[in-house]
């Protein structure tokens, strides 16, 4: 079993639905991470979390330590948010990755 | 946050021979990784590099494979030597930031022929 499980794997929505993508991880961190990897290959941190919620601009990422579970959260979708999006654990210096998660938003 | 230029973007080379990776950081980090996603894979942390010491192999990866340099507090290299089609991937630098957490590089796409 891996450390850092994603779901779903793909996910195809229509412009302006709401996504959610969930990560669950079975090891001790000390942060969990949002990435955002674009067909280029170079990867954006989108968000830094130790507990509860952060938000920015139509993302939201939030974190359940207890439960060793995340999501991240796209409101109103559009297109240019297609990309794939990575949850990574922190512990230590070191990250640990998870899958991946495939996003393509049709107009 | 800080900003990492990484190059080449992309290269296509040949078997037997080597491509060395190079990563600028617009301001001082203390450590930096780098990482392999080989096709339809996730990220794997090949090495962590700190200024002023030998870098730090994951298992499976090995100085003579993959040798890194860390002259100073914003720069590394990694070059991937004797390759073979199997090195084709993406290789990513990343930065530890403080406080932000951590910046990527815009990858290196390498084919191996």
């Amino acid at each position: 079993k891996n450390e850092v499980e994603q779901s779903p794997q793909n996910l195809t929505a229509q412009e302006g639905e709401f996504i959610t993508i969930n990560c669950s991880y079975s090891v001790g961190i000390s942060a969990l991470h949002w990435l955002q990897q674009h067909p280029g290959g170079g990867i954006v941190s989108l968000f830094m979390l130790s507990s509860g919620k952060k938000k920015h601009g139509r993302l939201i990422a939030t974190i359940n330590i207890q439960e060793k579970h995340s999501s991240l959260h796209i409101t109103a979708s559009h297109p240019r948010d297609s990309a794939v999006y990575i949850c990574a654990v922190q512990a230590g210096n070191k990250l640990t990755f998870g899958g991946g998660t495939r996003v393509l938003v049709k107009p | 946050s800080a900003v990492i230029s990484q190059k080449p973007s992309r290269d296509i080379c040949q078997r037997g021979t080597s491509l060395t990776i190079q990563c600028q950081v617009d301001s001082q980090v203390t450590m930096m990784f780098w990482y392999r996603q080989q096709p339809g894979q996730s990220l794997t942390l090949i090495a962590t590099a700190n200024q002023g010491s030998e870098a730090t192999y994951e298992s499976g990866f090995v100085i003579d494979k993959f040798p890194i340099s860390r002259p100073n507090l914003t720069f590394s290299t990694l070059t991937v030597s004797n390759m073979s089609p199997e090195d084709s991937s993406i290789y990513l630098c990343s930065a530890s930031v403080r406080g932000y957490g951590y910046t990527f590089g815009s990858g290196t796409r390498l084919t191996v022929v």
